[in-house]
C-alpha cells in the first residue's frame, strides 16, 4: 500500500531537547512539506521541500530544522529554540509543486 | 497574497440534514481549490478538487463548484450522516504563486451530525 507514514504517533519530551519527527512517503512524490496545527486552528506551514537536497522556509519555520537526503524522507527537527513546540505536526506530500497534497496520519508533540 | 475565508464554526446538524460550508478565497493567479476532511486526531485526507472555473468536484455525496465570478467554492451534501462529524478545509494552491508551492488552508469549520 502506497501511502505517508509518521512516527511516532505520540511523543513526549522535556523542554530543552532537540526531537525529531519521522516523515517517510513511498508514493515516489518529489515535493514534501510539514505543517503544524494547534488546538481549533489551521494549518501553517513549516518547511517544504520540492526536490532532494533542496528545501525552503514556510510561515513558521524559526526554531524548526529539516533535511531531505532521500526522496522518500522528510524528518523534521523541533530546537529548544521553538518557544511553543507543543503541537500535532503534520506531513504532506505531492507528485508536483502545484498538485494536491497527500497527508500522513499525524505525530502529536507534548513538551513539559 | 492568497487567502481562504470559511464561514464559522461549529455547525451542528441532526441526520440528513442538508450541509453547505462557505468558503470564499483570494488568489492572484489562477487556483486550484480544495475540500479536505480531518477526522479527530488523524490528518487530513482529501475531499475533493476543481483546477479551474466551472469545475464541480465531488466525492462521497459531497459537492463544491468553482466560481470564478463569486471566488468560492461551497461545500454541500444533500443527506449528512453520523460518520460525516468532521473538521472540514477548504485550501488553494496558486499554479501561478512564484515564492514556491503552498496551499493555503482556511481555518477549518467543525461539523457535528447528531442522529
Amino acid at each position: 500500500d502506497g501511502g505517508i507514514t509518521q512516527s511516532p504517533k505520540y511523543l513526549f519530551r522535556k523542554e530543552g531537547q532537540n526531537v525529531t519527527l519521522s516523515c517517510e512517503q513511498n508514493l515516489n512524490h518529489d515535493a514534501m512539506y510539514w505543517y503544524r496545527q494547534d488546538p481549533g486552528q489551521g494549518l501553517r506551514l513549516i518547511y517544504y521541500s520540492q526536490i532532494v537536497n533542496d528545501f525552503q522556509k514556510g510561515d513558521i519555520a524559526e526554531g524548526y530544522s529539516v533535511s531531505r537526503e532521500k526522496k522518500e524522507s522528510f524528518p523534521l527537527t523541533v530546537t529548544s529554540a521553538q518557544k511553543n513546540p507543543t503541537a500535532f505536526y503534520l506531513c504532506a506530500s505531492s507528485p508536483r509543486t502545484y498538485y494536491e497534497q497527500y497527508f500522513g496520519p499525524g505525530t502529536r508533540l507534548t513538551v513539559t | 497574497g492568497n487567502s481562504v475565508t470559511q464561514m464559522e464554526g461549529p455547525v451542528t446538524l441532526s441526520e440528513e440534514a442538508f450541509l453547505t460550508i462557505n468558503c470564499t478565497y483570494t488568489a492572484t493567479g489562477y487556483p486550484s481549490l480544495f475540500w479536505y476532511v480531518q477526522y479527530p486526531g488523524e490528518g487530513l485526507q482529501l475531499l475533493l478538487k476543481a483546477t479551474k472555473a466551472d469545475d464541480k468536484g465531488s466525492n462521497k455525496g459531497f459537492e463544491a463548484t468553482y466560481r470564478k465570478e463569486t471566488t468560492s467554492f461551497h461545500l454541500e451534501k444533500g443527506s449528512v450522516q453520523v460518520s460525516d462529524s468532521a473538521v472540514y478545509f477548504c485550501a488553494l494552491t496558486d499554479l501561478k504563486e512564484t515564492s514556491g508551492s503552498r496551499l493555503t488552508f482556511g481555518e477549518g469549520t467543525q461539523l457535528t451530525v447528531n442522529p
